[in-house]
């Protein structure tokens, strides 16, 4: 079973505090995947890479960096975190290929507060 | 150009009926729809998937109808059953650029 895991279900954080949410593939996956969920709103692509140490914006980029070090894991980085970055947060990857299926992690509910 | 349209917001069904949820994209680079579910507190999960050299696909009780010309897919949920409520999200992608894009997501629920 191919499996995407964050570190973290919940996360209580202060405004202002860097912010660090992981995300690790098991399935060798070239693409990896930030989105945030919010209702109404529907899944919004915050930044997206293709292979290690490769980045691109998504939609929603401001307020937001990554790391992918490794190509098994993403790491989401809230600079400086912000009360409206409070939302969930989803990890995906994929494999490249024609039609391959997304898969995403269980998600991390962020409040900063 | 990326954007794709999800309507509706919010969908109530008798168990034992059909729930339809409908699509829109513009771009028509985008050669694959996948549909995904989301139970409260899961990750999305791909349901059912399409693409446009057909019109139709169908796996069980879900059936993705597809219309090319009027750049137009929607999922459709037959003898509904309160197992299947959930969110349901349509997403599209184009070959050859990674991005896979939602819809706004559909908010599905079975009465019994």
């Amino acid at each position: 079973d191919v499996k995407v895991t964050q570190s973290s279900r919940y996360l209580v954080k202060r405004t202002g505090e860097k912010v660090f949410l992981e995300c690790v593939q098991d399935m060798d996956h070239e693409n990896m995947f930030w989105y945030r969920q919010d209702p109404g709103l529907g899944l919004r692509l915050i930044y997206f890479s293709y292979d290690v140490k490769m980045k691109e914006k998504g939609d929603i980029p401001e307020g937001y960096s990554v790391s992918r070090e490794k190509k098994e894991r993403f790491s989401l980085i809230l600079e400086s975190a912000s009360t409206n970055q409070t939302s969930m947060y989803l990890c995906a990857s994929f494999k490249d290929g024609l039609n391959t299926e997304a898969f995403f992690g269980q998600g991390t509910r962020l409040t900063v507060v | 150009q990326q954007q794709v349209k999800q309507s509706p917001q919010s969908l109530i069904v008798q168990k034992g009926g059909i729930s339809i949820i409908n699509c829109a994209y513009e771009n028509t680079a985008f050669d694959y729809f996948p549909w995904y579910q989301q139970f409260p507190g899961k990750g999305p999960a791909l349901l059912i998937a399409i693409r446009p050299d057909v019109s139709e696909k169908k796996e069980g009780r879900f059936t993705i109808s597809f219309n090319k010309s009027a750049k137009q897919f929607s999922l459709h949920i037959m003898d509904s059953q309160p197992g299947d409520s959930a969110t349901y999200f349509c997403a599209a992608r184009g070959t050859g650029f990674q991005k896979l894009v939602f819809g706004t997501g559909t908010r599905l629920l079975v009465s019994p």
